[in-house]
């Protein structure tokens, strides 16, 4: 175990939905991933958040948005569900400071899209 | 725009036999990252190379990075059903916050 945890697990919703999907990080560790891996894909880069800020974007629009908290826990937000959101999100957290290069992966949610 | 490429994209094989798993790019990766990823779990690393040339042993698996930090290999000797899953690689750049992830090798081991 990465010490990472997401929730839900699974999730099914309508298109035009709006969805939250929240990670907690590994104790200790102030940066924050969120990855979009579509089926037989490998995982897209999101965004990621450092000590409460967002300090990087992947091609993904502006419906996509996040929050990280006091605690370093994080939320994904997503707006106006389309059925191409349909994927496993990633959330990965990492410390800071040498030696702290390595991100621990989360199990993911699973998001359906109808 | 940045792009990792695998192959072979699928790989079945007998248990005991080698394999080789490639991850090319035109790109310059100042790292470059292979995880292993079971259903339902996410990406779980497996090693980081960051030296052009660099090769690690871990067991039965052999990583190596090429001498111009373009590509890398993972190679596994005498492969076991418990290597069955996903292998992704990722490279990072020295500018970036980012890991950018090849599509993945699936690998199934037959016993």
């Amino acid at each position: 175990e990465t010490g990472v945890t997401q929730s839900p697990t699974h999730l099914i919703k309508t298109r035009g939905q709006q969805v939250t999907l929240r990670c907690s990080s590994q104790s200790g560790h102030n940066t924050v991933s969120w990855y979009q891996q579509a089926l037989g894909q490998g995982p897209q880069f999101i965004f990621q958040y450092y000590r409460e800020e967002e300090n990087g974007r992947g091609n993904f629009p502006p419906r996509f948005s996040g929050l990280q908290f006091p605690n370093y826990s994080s939320e994904l937000n997503v707006n106006a569900l389309e059925l191409d959101d349909s994927a496993l999100y990633l959330c990965a957290s990492r410390g800071s400071g040498p030696g702290t290069d390595t991100q621990y992966f989360g199990p993911g949610t699973r998001l359906t899209v109808l | 725009t940045q792009l990792l490429e695998q192959s072979p994209q699928f790989l079945s094989i007998q248990e005991g036999e080698n394999l080789t798993v490639y991850c090319n790019s035109s790109s310059v990766f100042s790292s470059l990252q292979w995880y292993r990823q079971e259903p339902g779990e996410g990406p779980v690393l497996l090693v980081t190379v960051v030296t052009g040339g660099e090769v690690k042993k871990l067991k039965r698996l052999t990583f190596q990075f090429g001498d111009a930090r373009k590509d890398s290999s993972l190679h596994i000797t005498a492969a076991q059903p418990g290597d069955t899953g996903l292998y992704l690689c990722a490279g990072e750049t020295d500018s970036s916050y980012k890991l950018i992830f090849g599509s993945g090798t699936r690998l199934l081991v037959r016993p």
